[in-house]
């Protein structure tokens, strides 16, 4: 299947920093990627969506200005937490529509983020 | 509308046992319906999906049941195993765009 990697997998940084989180699609192009927060024993919630060569749409309740989202090729998605505070701890993963007969999104292994 | 409920919460079967997660959906414009397996600390991983034009899809040890009608999907697990113990989450998606509208998850631990 199609691969979809993240970039780091696990930070930690201080309230008030910011932090910038790649996601690839590493034998595929996708012109849209997904992110995703997911909280301890959560469902996955949708952030938004990453368009490559346009602004990303985000979803009801997601603060685009502290969540930047930036689709700079056909491979590579970023998404920055800016001013990070505690309550921004979570796990952040990404996805790529992999396309074929079945669809299917395919996601990162999720990056931990930490906010200290 | 766009809520997709899934149950139960959490499962625990014994090892060969069949565990059986059930998820349901109201939006008709819904047309593929995936499942994903999560490992804590890593990223959903996707084991099977379905389309509305068929009830039954079936790899490996994983089956999917779809009834179209009643608008409710289910994942079957065949002679499970303690390594399919980790949490499953049920989408779907359709319409307009092809965003992924999850399940709450159901938490499945195999005993050996």
């Amino acid at each position: 299947g199609a691969v979809v990697s993240q970039h780091p997998s696990w930070v930690i940084c201080k309230s008030g920093t910011s932090v910038k989180i790649e996601c690839r699609s590493l034998d595929f192009q996708a012109t849209t990627m997904f992110w995703y927060r997911q909280f301890p024993k959560q469902s996955l919630m949708l952030m938004a969506t990453s368009n490559e060569g346009s602004k990303a749409t985000y979803e009801q309740g997601v603060e685009k200005d502290k969540f930047l989202i930036n689709h700079a090729s056909l491979t590579l998605s970023t998404l920055t937490v800016t001013s990070a505070h505690p309550e921004d701890s979570s796990f952040y993963i990404c996805s790529a529509p992999g396309g074929g007969p079945w669809g299917g999104q395919y996601f990162g292994p999720g990056t931990r983020l930490t906010v200290t | 509308q766009q809520q997709v409920k899934q149950s139960p919460q959490s499962l625990i079967v014994q090892k060969g046992g069949i565990p059986i997660i059930n998820c349901a959906y109201e939006n008709t414009a819904f047309d593929y319906f995936p499942w994903y397996q999560q490992f804590p600390g890593k990223g959903p991983a996707l084991l099977i999906a379905i389309r509305p034009d068929v009830s039954e899809k079936k790899e490996g040890r994983f089956t999917i049941s779809f009834n179209k009608s009643a608008k409710q999907f289910s994942l079957h697990i065949m002679d499970s195993q303690p390594g399919d113990s980790a949490t499953y989450f049920c989408a779907a998606s359709g319409g307009a765009t092809n965003k992924l509208i999850f399940g709450t998850g159901t938490l499945l631990a195999v005993q050996p």
